[in-house]
Formats: structure tokens, sequence, C-alpha cells
């Protein structure tokens, strides 16, 4: 069976403060990938970035960077310098080589503030 | 880019109503998926479409059927809808189901339905 975990319901910054997303996954198989998602108040989910577990290179775009650690099963999501425009629910997702399924994690809502 | 479209961004029915929400993709993909996302719960799968009449249950199916009759075309149905499917539904499209590269889905704007 495969999980996501994001331990952090929500959170809530004041502009230009960083902050990071937690994601933990569990998962048996050795080929996965891991995504994350921006779900704005619109309600599109909008694709960030995947990750494949065999890069586990850091990833940087802009303010946004990923920490892919498979030592700890974790991919977690730094936002740097924070913006109003960041306020959504970021999902953490696994999906692996022999389940085509998609399984999220449940959510961190992040509230950014003026 | 690739563009999911749903019939409609709000919907309201009535108990015992038959309903249908509909989902198109533009890409060609051959994978399609229904969730509905609820607070505190997340996104749960409930069907998803492998090809053109081939589909299978998600986590959640109880109370949903599918159709998929041409490839671009991925409807969820609620044959009698209840109050407990009030929910927002999202539909995903994703090239294939194999490499695993081709699992990434793209998601619908979603459609919030009130049953009442």
């Amino acid at each position: 069976a495969q999980k996501v975990t994001q331990a952090q319901t929500e959170i809530s910054v004041v502009e230009k403060e960083d902050v990071t997303l937690d994601c933990v996954y569990e998962t048996r198989d050795t080929t996965y990938y891991l995504f994350w998602y921006k779900q704005p108040p619109s309600g599109e989910l909008v694709f960030l970035i995947r990750r494949n577990s065999f890069d586990e290179q850091n990833e940087i775009s802009g303010r946004y960077s990923w920490n892919f650690q498979k030592s700890t099963s974790s991919f977690n999501f730094t936002i740097t310098a924070s913006q109003v425009v960041d306020s959504a629910v970021y999902f953490c997702a696994l999906i692996t080589g022999s389940n085509y399924k998609l399984t999220f994690g449940k959510g961190t809502l992040l509230t950014v503030n003026p | 880019d690739v563009k999911v479209t749903q019939s409609s961004r709000y919907l309201v029915k009535r108990t015992g109503e038959k309903v249908f929400l509909e989902c198109v993709q533009d890409m060609d993909h051959e994978n399609m998926f229904w969730y509905r996302q609820d607070p505190g719960l997340g996104l749960r799968l409930i069907y998803f479409s492998y090809d053109v009449k081939m589909k299978e249950k998600g986590d959640i199916p109880e109370g949903y059927s599918v159709s998929r009759e041409k490839k671009e075309r991925f409807s969820l149905i609620l044959e009698s809808a209840s109050t407990n499917q009030t929910s927002m539904y999202l539909c995903a499209s994703s090239l294939s189901l194999t490499p695993v590269e081709h699992y990434e889905q793209y998601f619908g704007p979603g459609t919030r339905l009130t049953v009442t």
C-alpha cells in the first residue's frame, strides 16, 4: 500500500516569510514519482513539479524549491519570500510503477497575509 | 498545453435526480479519472478509465457509474443523487499507463455539486 502524509493541515505566514510544506510518503516500490500540486481558490489543481525516485537532486524554480530525501521518505516544498498569491492548498502526491493510481496527501492550506 | 474541461463549475440538483458530469480532454490522453474532494479527506478516486469503454473502480465507487464512449470524453453519473454526494468533483487525464513518466495527471477546473 502507498501513503502520503502532509502533517501540516494549515499554515499561516506573513508576506516575505519563508515557508516549508512537509510531505512524507510510504511505498515499497523502487520506481515511483512524487508530485506537488497547487490548488488556488479557483479550484483547479495546478501541477508544480514531478520528481522520480532515481533523482534525488534538489530543484529550484524561482521562489520555489523542493528537497527530496529518500533516506527519510520526504519530499518537502519551500517557498522563499512568500507572497499573497501563494495562498492556496498544496497537495503532495505519489504514483508508483506498479500502481497507476495517484495517491494524494490531504493537503496543506497555506495562507499568506499581507 | 493540455486542456481538461468540465461541463459545469457549479451544479445544484435535488435528491433522487440523475446527474451527469462531463469531462473532455484535448490531448489524446488514454487515461481519464474522476475524483471527489472533501474538506479533511483530500482527493479520493471514484473511477478511472484507461481506454475507450474500459473502466475500473477507484477507492469510492459506490453510488457512481461512468461512461467513456469516446477517447476524449469521460462522464460521471450519479444514478440517484443523495445529499452525501455534495462535493467538489475533479476530472483528470494522463497520457498512458506506461511508462511511468506518462502518469502525470492534468486536472480540470472542478464541478462543485450541491444536492439538496
